[in-house]
């Protein structure tokens, strides 16, 4: 069956270090998206891919990048990780042909920043 | 531009009774609308969608959810609650024509026997 993927589940890093959070999917789907998820906000969109070498900013994207070099893979990468960004990180992937496409999303990753 | 709010961050309810969880949309375009699930420790799952072709959806689990134009809404509800049904509920609309999607900041519902 397909799925999406993430790992760590557990991450504990402390500031300023460089931290990269995996995200695969076996869906073979163009879109995938990377979300953070913090009590009282929902979900926020922090970065999404249209494809290979496609990558856009999200509402949050300040402090992370992603790079799509293969359709199943889209890497999250926190540059220098700060406290505030301790959070829930989710990864979804979407067909992409239309703005009713389902979302399908991963188990999450839950990053602590100290 | 859109954006959803949902009204109650909790929502209690004892077994068998009625579920109703609030959305109201925001959008300056037709929107497309959806509820989403996450049971505990778990990712999102799609409940139901809203996608213009009727105002009444019918999900999974027994949920369903109609789209009222005159009240900007799109609660969704269950008539009868199961413990299973325990989880947090999220509202969301697609941004603009894109399969972008901004979430509300969710309903914990808790079932109690």
């Amino acid at each position: 069956d397909a799925e999406i993927t993430q790992s760590p589940r557990h991450k504990i890093t402390e500031t300023g270090r460089q931290v990269t959070l995996a995200c695969h999917q076996t869906w073979n789907h163009n879109n995938m998206f990377w979300y953070r998820q913090d009590l009282g906000h929902g979900l926020r969109l922090i970065h999404y891919s249209y494809g290979v070498q496609d990558t856009n900013k999200g509402e949050v994207s300040d402090g992370y990048s992603v790079s799509r070099s293969n359709t199943e893979d889209l890497p999250l990468t926190l540059e220098s990780a700060a406290s505030s960004q301790t959070s829930v990180y989710f990864c979804a992937s979407g067909r992409g042909d239309s703005p009713t496409d389902t979302q399908y999303f991963g188990p999450g990753t839950r990053l602590t920043v100290l | 531009a859109q954006s959803v709010t949902q009204l109650g961050s909790h929502v209690s309810v004892s077994e068998g009774a009625l579920v109703l969880l609030r959305c109201n949309y925001s959008s300056s375009v037709p929107p497309y609308l959806f509820w989403y699930v996450q049971y505990p420790n778990q990712g999102l799952q799609l409940l139901l969608k809203y996608t213009s072709a009727a105002t009444l959806v019918k999900g999974i689990n027994g949920f369903e959810a109609e789209f009222k134009k005159s009240e900007t809404s799109f609660h969704l509800t269950k008539p009868s609650a199961h413990m299973s049904d325990a989880a947090e509920y999220f509202c969301a609309v697609s941004v603009g024509n894109t399969d972008k999607l901004i979430f509300g900041t969710g309903t914990r519902l808790q079932v109690f026997p």
